[in-house]
């Protein structure tokens, strides 16, 4: 079965700072990766997903981008860090439309 | 596109009450549906999932949810709470065909009352 490991858990960071999250997967190959972000009162709202690597399609225009270096790891990136970044962001492993979540970072932005 | 309607946001129980949760979807084609939950302190994880066959489909822990597609509804039931079922449950949807996005809905969380 696959493991999906994120970190940070939590980070907090000032308003206009830059930003990395990681997500990797292990246990299986070609995933099919999502980035979401938790806000409370919003429920899951997906931001990127990426079918394999290279390849990003952004769901939601913003400040953030991701990217997909290796066929098992996922980044999330921004180059300045507005306080409406703060949320709680999951990984996931999608396939036939079952999603499987990784324990997820805290980000508060200052 | 799709979305995904939760009408309750915040629901509270006491134990062996019965529970339902509503769960209504707009997209006009044929559609995945799940229910996540979320214990406190746990990854989301799913619960139960529809893709076709019998509407009435059974998850973990004696949930159970109907899909009535005259209604575009999924709603959540079970018969008789627990205090460990306190959590936030998400209701998604995937359309068949395309790309693999799942749509999910803002959330209920549910809190048991011993």
């Amino acid at each position: 079965s696959q493991t999906i490991h994120q970190w940070p858990a939590t980070l907090v960071q000032p308003v206009g700072s830059p930003l990395s999250l990681e997500c990797t997967v292990e246990g299986t190959s070609n995933p099919n990766l999502y980035w979401y972000r938790q806000a409370a009162g919003r429920g899951l709202q997906l931001l990127f997903y990426s079918v394999g690597i290279g390849q990003i399609s952004s769901e939601v225009p913003q400040n953030l981008s991701a990217s997909r270096p290796q066929d098992r790891q996922f980044i999330l990136s921004s180059k300045k860090l507005l306080l409406s970044d703060s949320g709680f962001y999951l990984c996931a492993v999608g396939g036939a439309g079952t999603q499987y979540f990784g324990p997820g970072t805290r980000l508060l932005v200052l | 596109a799709q979305s995904v309607s939760q009408h309750n946001h915040h629901v509270i129980l006491s134990e062996a009450a019965s529970l339902e949760l509503g769960c209504n979807y707009s997209y006009g084609g044929t559609v995945n549906l799940f229910w996540y939950v979320q214990y406190p302190g746990q990854h989301l994880q799913l619960l139960l999932k529809y893709f076709s066959g019998d509407p009435l489909v059974k998850g973990i822990k004696g949930f159970e949810a109907e899909f009535i597609k005259s209604k575009f509804s999924f709603n959540l039931r079970k018969p008789s709470v627990q205090w460990s079922d306190t959590a936030e449950y998400f209701c998604a949807v995937n359309p068949l065909g395309g790309y693999q996005k799942v749509t999910f809905g803002t959330g209920t969380k549910l809190q048991v009352i011993p």
